[in-house]
């Protein structure tokens, strides 16, 4: 049982570029996350997906953009890529909202953009 | 703005010794809390939930609630050093949707 599959692991992308970010559960979850872990802050979300088919903001959505491909994908693009994204960006998963019961998280994507 | 405030630490502790680790949230619509453990380098993964003013607890851990207080801690009994790590605490509610505000963590370092 994977889990939570996200790609790449790391990766590194110069100013203006683009880049997707892959995110798979084998959970049967209905919810999905994209969060970023900044040091010293916690973890912000930007995009979550309560459902297939759904999508809504999160506290810092600005310059990115998600789409819930089906129950177990979703995925995280970042068009025109920032120094101020250079983060640690995290998918997570749940059966249910995650202010009510345990989030699955991948295993990271460690992102710089120079 | 709703916030989850920890101390960053380092808290040392010695093995076998009890760590307590402490957060305050300044929402008081939040209703659930939870405490997650992230080893340097890897995800977060869930300790504990609490719900419930009081205590709760499982196995070495104990998760405390005061919502009078907006108050959560996280003890940890007989301390090994495999509990080094970064200690995130979390609480949602109804004001924000069910979504998590999480506070920067506490990195808990228990010494041998």
């Amino acid at each position: 049982n994977a889990g939570v599959t996200q790609t790449p692991k790391f990766q590194v992308l110069k100013t203006g570029q683009s880049m997707t970010l892959q995110c798979a559960q084998d959970m049967n979850h209905n919810s999905m996350y994209w969060y970023r872990q900044d040091p010293g802050m916690g973890l912000r979300l930007i995009y979550y997906s309560a459902s297939e088919g759904t999508t809504d903001k999160g506290e810092v959505p600005n310059g990115y953009n998600v789409s819930r491909l089906n129950k177990r994908e979703f995925s995280l693009r970042l068009e025109s890529a920032a120094p101020s994204q250079t983060s640690v960006y995290f998918c997570a998963s749940s059966y249910n909202t995650p202010g009510k019961e345990k989030l699955f998280f991948g295993s990271g994507t460690q992102l710089s953009v120079l | 703005q709703k916030e989850v405030e920890q101390n960053s630490g380092p808290l040392s502790v010695p093995e076998g010794a009890i760590a307590s680790l402490n957060c305050t949230y300044s929402d008081r619509g939040s209703q659930s809390f939870f405490w997650y453990r992230q080893y340097s380098g890897k995800s977060p993964e869930l300790i504990m939930f609490i719900y419930s003013n009081g205590d709760k607890e499982d196995g070495r851990f104990t998760a405390q609630l005061n919502k009078a207080s907006q108050y959560v801690s996280l003890l940890i009994r007989d301390s090994q050093p495999s509990d080094s790590a970064t200690y995130l605490c979390a609480g949602g509610g109804i004001s924000s949707n069910y979504q998590l505000i999480w506070g920067a963590g506490t990195k808990l370092i228990i010494k041998p």
